[in-house]
């Protein structure tokens, strides 16, 4: 988990309510990721970004923004959070031209 | 769609055996296949990747073999031991984008 770190760690919130969730990394890495993780899903991909201001979507994105306004730093966005938006939520990041992606410690998120 | 299934979601094996994990997809064509693995309330860690062109590679007590005919990746871990117990996730990629199984969790009873 060295360099990125997610924040808060646990939330809890009730329908309705908008949350913004944070990822920040000290890596200098050029693309950074937001996934759900669900039992039975395993990890979907939400957003990505390859760039400041260059963000594109994943393959369950409804109900998600994201900006980037800084290298270090992916915000997530529920506008209005839903019951079925419950889920651990983790950011990763890479290099330019690297495959691998290194994943923050996630994000615990109950909505009630 | 794209379809990707991890052999049975729990293995367990006794300490100094090997484990074999299977991961199969369809209707994709991955550039490579990495492997992961993720420990209880942790973020996955990156393990191994195999390129399309790469039939098998090695590190340490771990191998992953790809056939891409078959389109199947096996991950084996040898002289397993307990700490070895974890969830192991496989995942496709293309462009710099992954596509992830659900898991095999596999548990090395001492």
């Amino acid at each position: 988990d060295a360099g990125i770190t997610q924040s808060p760690r646990h939330k809890v919130t009730e329908t309705g309510t908008p949350v913004t969730l944070r990822c920040h990394q000290t890596e200098n890495h050029r693309y950074m990721y937001w996934y759900r993780q669900d039992p039975g899903h395993g990890l979907r991909l939400i957003h990505y970004s390859y760039g400041v201001k260059d963000t594109d979507k994943g393959e369950v994105s409804d109900g998600y923004s994201v900006s980037r306004s800084k290298t270090e730093d992916f915000l997530l966005t529920l506008e209005s959070a839903t019951s079925s938006q419950t889920s651990v939520y983790f950011c990763a990041i890479s290099g330019q031209g690297e495959e691998t992606q290194y994943f923050g410690p996630g994000t615990r998120l109950l909505v009630l | 769609s794209q379809k990707i299934e991890q052999n049975s979601e729990a293995l367990n094996i006794q300490e100094g055996k090997t484990a074999t994990l299977t991961c199969n997809y369809t209707n994709y064509s991955p550039a490579y296949l990495q492997w992961y693995r993720q420990d209880p309330g942790r973020g996955p860690v990156f393990l191994l990747l195999i390129r399309e062109n790469e039939k098998e590679k090695r590190k340490e007590r771990l191998k992953v073999t790809f056939d891409t005919t078959l389109k199947q990746s096996l991950f084996h871990i040898t002289a397993s031991q307990p700490a070895d117990s974890a969830t192991y996730l496989c995942a496709l990629g293309n462009a710099g984008k992954s596509t992830f199984g659900d898991g095999t969790t596999l548990t090395v009873k001492p």
